[in-house]
Order: C-alpha cells, then sequence, then structure tokens
C-alpha cells in the first residue's frame, strides 16, 4: 500500500531561518511526487513535480529534492509570506493519475 | 494558465436538503478531474475521479449515491451532495489534469465549504 509521511507535523521559524520538510514514501512504482501549499481556507497550489531520483527543482525562496525514499523541500530564508501548510504527494504509475496526500508540514515564519 | 474555479466558494444548507458544487478548468481541457474532502487539521481524502464522458470512480467508503458526480464536458465536472446531514460538512477540493503538456500533475480548484445545519 502507498505511503506518504510527512515531517515535522509543525514547525516554527524566524524569518530568515533557512530550515527542510521531509516528505517519505512509500510506493511500488513511482510516476511523480508533488509539493503544494496551502492556506487556510484555500486549495492547493502548485509549486513542483518531481519525477525521478536525483532531480531539483528551484522557486524563489523554495528548492525541491528527490531520492528513492524522500523528499525535501528546502525553504532558504523564510519570509512571514511562507506561511502556509506544505503538502507532498505521490502518484503511482498504476494509480490512474490519483494523488496520495500526506498529512502535511504546517510552517509559520515570525518576522 | 492551469486556473480551476470552483463555485460557490461557500454554501450553507439544511439537512435533508441537496448541494450542487461546480468545478471549472478556466483555461485548458481536463480530460479527468478529481474531487476531495478536508476536514480540519487534516490532509485531503480523494473521494472520486471523474472522467468526461464516463462514470465517476469512487474511493472505497465513498457512498456513489449520496456524492453524485457529473463530468458532462471537458471544462466542467458537477458534485452533488444528496440529501445532506451536517456529518457531511466539510471541505470540497476538486483537481483537474491538463491535458496538453504535464499530463501528471493536477491543479486544484479553491474549494467549496459547506456547512450542513
Amino acid at each position: 500500500e502507498d505511503q506518504v509521511t510527512q515531517s515535522p507535523e509543525a514547525l516554527r521559524l524566524q524569518e530568515g531561518e533557512s530550515s527542510s520538510l521531509n516528505c517519505s514514501y512509500t510506493v511500488s512504482g513511482l510516476r511523480g511526487l508533488f509539493w503544494y501549499r496551502q492556506d487556510p481556507g484555500k486549495g492547493p497550489e502548485f509549486l513542483f513535480t518531481l519525477y525521478s531520483a536525483g532531480e531539483e527543482k528551484e522557486k524563489e525562496r523554495l528548492k525541491a529534492t528527490l531520492t528513492k525514499k524522500e523528499s525535501f523541500l528546502h525553504i532558504t530564508a523564510p519570509k512571514p509570506e511562507d506561511s502556509a501548510t506544505y503538502l507532498c504527494a505521490v502518484q503511482a504509475t498504476d494509480s490512474w493519475g490519483k494523488l496520495q496526500f500526506g498529512a502535511g508540514t504546517q510552517v509559520v515564519v515570525t518576522p | 494558465g492551469a486556473v480551476v474555479s470552483q463555485h460557490p466558494s461557500r454554501v450553507i444548507c439544511k439537512s435533508g436538503t441537496s448541494v450542487k458544487i461546480e468545478c471549472r478548468s478556466l483555461d485548458f481541457q481536463a480530460t479527468t478531474m478529481f474531487w476531495y474532502r478536508q476536514f480540519p487539521k487534516q490532509s485531503l481524502m480523494l473521494m472520486a475521479t471523474s472522467n468526461e464522458g464516463s462514470k465517476a470512480t469512487y474511493e472505497q467508503g465513498v457512498e456513489k449515491d449520496k456524492f453524485l458526480i457529473n463530468h458532462a464536458s471537458l471544462t466542467l465536472s458537477t458534485l452533488t451532495v444528496t440529501s445532506a446531514h451536517p456529518e457531511d460538512s466539510s471541505f470540497y477540493i476538486c483537481s483537474a489534469r491538463d491535458r496538453r503538456d504535464e499530463p501528471y500533475e493536477q491543479y486544484f480548484g479553491p474549494g467549496t465549504r459547506l456547512t450542513v445545519t
């Protein structure tokens, strides 16, 4: 059975304090791993898709990396507007496009 | 690009009534749309997969007669919660898969907050 585990559950950072979020996954065959950002009361906002181990993608202060067992979302010099819940999801090759989500990491960045 | 809208954003209904939620892909065609529900402080749980022109596929434990899904066109899917009860109160979110050059990515709508009184 496919599983996605995110850690930590919550993270409190000072503005400018870099950190990393972890997403560990177990899947029969990985088609893609996705990172989303979700603000309270809103739908998830797409950030990245990673398809194979060793792949990296960057967007502003965010950088996502992928290995065969886990993915990291690195937040460099965060700002208060980076406060959100970050969701990781995997799509298996036999899933007909379905996403299996982790529970998310709630990030709060204080000035 | 890749914008998904939902309507309404919030709805309050009385127990026993039905509510319809619309999900539209605004600037792309979506052969597949997905419906999720999210309870407070929890992650998204997939309810069903909707393919244009065919019957929806429901996840285990989701009542297909209670949550009616119609995907009549490449840009519109609807979710109807029939005979709603307070336990159906939740945040319902749809997503759509762009059939163009990024076939595996899903783009999410802003969500619909349903409150059943």
